[in-house]
């Protein structure tokens, strides 16, 4: 089955760190690009930038660019949003996701990891 | 960067009503355009890509039309299960940026 699974929820505190990840499966990974989209509490969908696990290739969107890292791992089939210094206002539900390329959109969505930040 | 513009931003209607949704862009993106919807809790589903072309297993009372900077989806027939936010979706910078609109929540009235 083709799919993208999340790891569960996190609650941190500011200043901390984290890596939350999307495990891709059913397909070959490295064939399309992976993005990630924040949804803040009651907010719209935000773009934050992708990765082409095939080569690493990440490209982000300035709101987030050096604010969060893109990575993925070949050998894992995983793909990971990582924070170095989290801040309340990165207490937001993440997704993964896989747009098809062209016209086609986005026809795969991991399940969602929220991510609470709170002293 | 294309900036996409829903509107409403909010629709309030009753079981059976035809409802319309649009979505224009600051720049003319031809027919690249996704819509979405997604309910309470779980991740957004795509229900037309191409702007206009309906998603396998998506019911046929959902319809999209339009190109260049105007778009529009429509719900034929509002059913129980299709309150919830929609959001239009930009494709023709793939891979990116793909923003999307500001969504549009359709309540029951």
């Amino acid at each position: 089955e083709v799919q993208l699974v999340q790891s569960g929820a996190e609650v941190k505190k500011p200043g901390e760190s984290l890596k939350i990840s999307c495990k891709t499966s059913g397909y070959k990974f490295g064939s399309r690009w992976i993005a990630w989209v924040r949804q803040m509490p009651g907010k719209g969908l935000e773009w934050m930038g992708v990765i082409y696990p095939g080569d690493s290739d990440t490209k982000y969107s300035p709101s987030f660019q050096g604010q969060v890292t893109i990575s993925a791992d070949k050998s894992s089939n995983t793909v990971y949003l990582q924070w170095n210094s989290l801040k309340t206002s990165d207490s937001a539900m993440y997704y993964c996701a896989r747009p098809l390329g062209g016209w086609f959109g986005i026809d795969l969505w991991g399940q969602g990891t929220m991510v609470t930040v709170s002293s | 960067d294309v900036q996409l513009t829903q509107s409403p931003s909010f629709v309030s209607a009753f079981v059976g009503d035809r409802v319309t949704i649009t979505c224009r862009t600051s720049q003319v993106i031809h027919s690249y355009l996704a819509w979405y919807q997604q309910k309470p809790g779980k991740a957004p589903s795509l229900l037309i890509y191409a702007a206009s072309t309906l998603q396998p297993g998506v019911p046929s009372r959902f319809s999209g039309s339009g190109t260049g900077t105007e778009f529009t989806l429509t719900i034929s027939s509002l059913q129980p299960e299709d309150f919830a936010t929609y959001y239009c979706q930009q494709l023709y910078n793939y891979p990116t940026p793909l923003p999307f609109g500001g969504g549009t929540k359709v309540e029951i009235k």
